[in-house]
């Protein structure tokens, strides 16, 4: 069974700081991993994007892949209120199927 | 913007009625996707579709699913005998490409609809 694992928080964090998301993932054979924001109530909606190890930055947001270590992560600097959200990791090996984490709930505080 | 529209937002019905749930996938998107998302529960793919047919399949969609791009601009669910472990938030997206080598083509989530099996 192809597994993406998130630590499901809540992740709190001042305004301003740094959020730093985590998530695993099981099938060696991923090509592609995602980062979505998803609102309570709301649909998820894309962040980032990366497939290849490294950092991938974007803005206030960074992306970091490790196919070694079946790792991604997503950094958020200068944390505000407005980004408190759940944060879905998922990953497709290619096909057209997206595997999805349970999330990790972020607040930021003011 | 163009966005991805969801009908209805809710819709409630009896354990073993037919539901249709209905989507309007961004108008030069060629590729179509279901998701369903139970109550505090991860997001589940259900199946894609492409140029009239599924491309592909979780083992949740059984058949008693089935999915149809009845005109040039719907994209429907349908679930022929409802259960009531079938409640969940459904998520219809569409991408204007599909998976290729290591590209990827932003997949636009709609508002989703709201099933409740009583």
């Amino acid at each position: 069974q192809k597994e993406v694992e998130q630590n499901s928080g809540p992740l709190s964090v001042p305004e301003g700081a740094i959020a730093s998301l985590n998530c695993t993932y099981s099938d060696r054979g991923s090509q592609s991993f995602f980062w979505y924001r998803q609102y309570s109530g709301k649909s998820p909606e894309l962040i980032m994007f990366i497939y290849s190890n490294g950092d991938k930055e974007d803005g206030r947001f960074t992306a970091q892949l490790n196919k070694a270590s079946q790792y991604v992560s997503l950094l958020i600097r200068d944390s505000q209120p407005s980004d408190s959200a759940t944060y879905l990791c998922a990953v497709s090996t290619g096909g057209f199927k997206t595997i999805f984490g349970a999330g990790t709930r972020l607040f930021v505080k003011a | 913007e163009p966005e991805v529209t969801q009908t209805p937002s809710h819709q409630v019905t009896q354990m073993g009625q037919e539901v249709i749930l209905r989507c309007v996938p961004i108008s030069n998107h060629l590729y179509f996707y279901w998701y369903r998302q139970i109550l505090g529960q991860k997001v589940e793919f259900l199946v894609s579709f492409y140029n009239n047919e599924i491309s592909e399949k979780s083992e949740i969609f059984d058949d008693q699913f089935s999915v149809e791009r009845p005109d040039g601009s719907n994209f429907t669910l349908k679930i022929r005998s409802t259960k009531l472990e079938d409640s969940a938030m459904y998520f219809c997206a569409s991408s204007e490409w599909g998976p290729s080598g290591s590209s990827y083509n932003e997949q636009f989530f709609g508002p989703g609809t709201r099933l409740t099996v009583l």
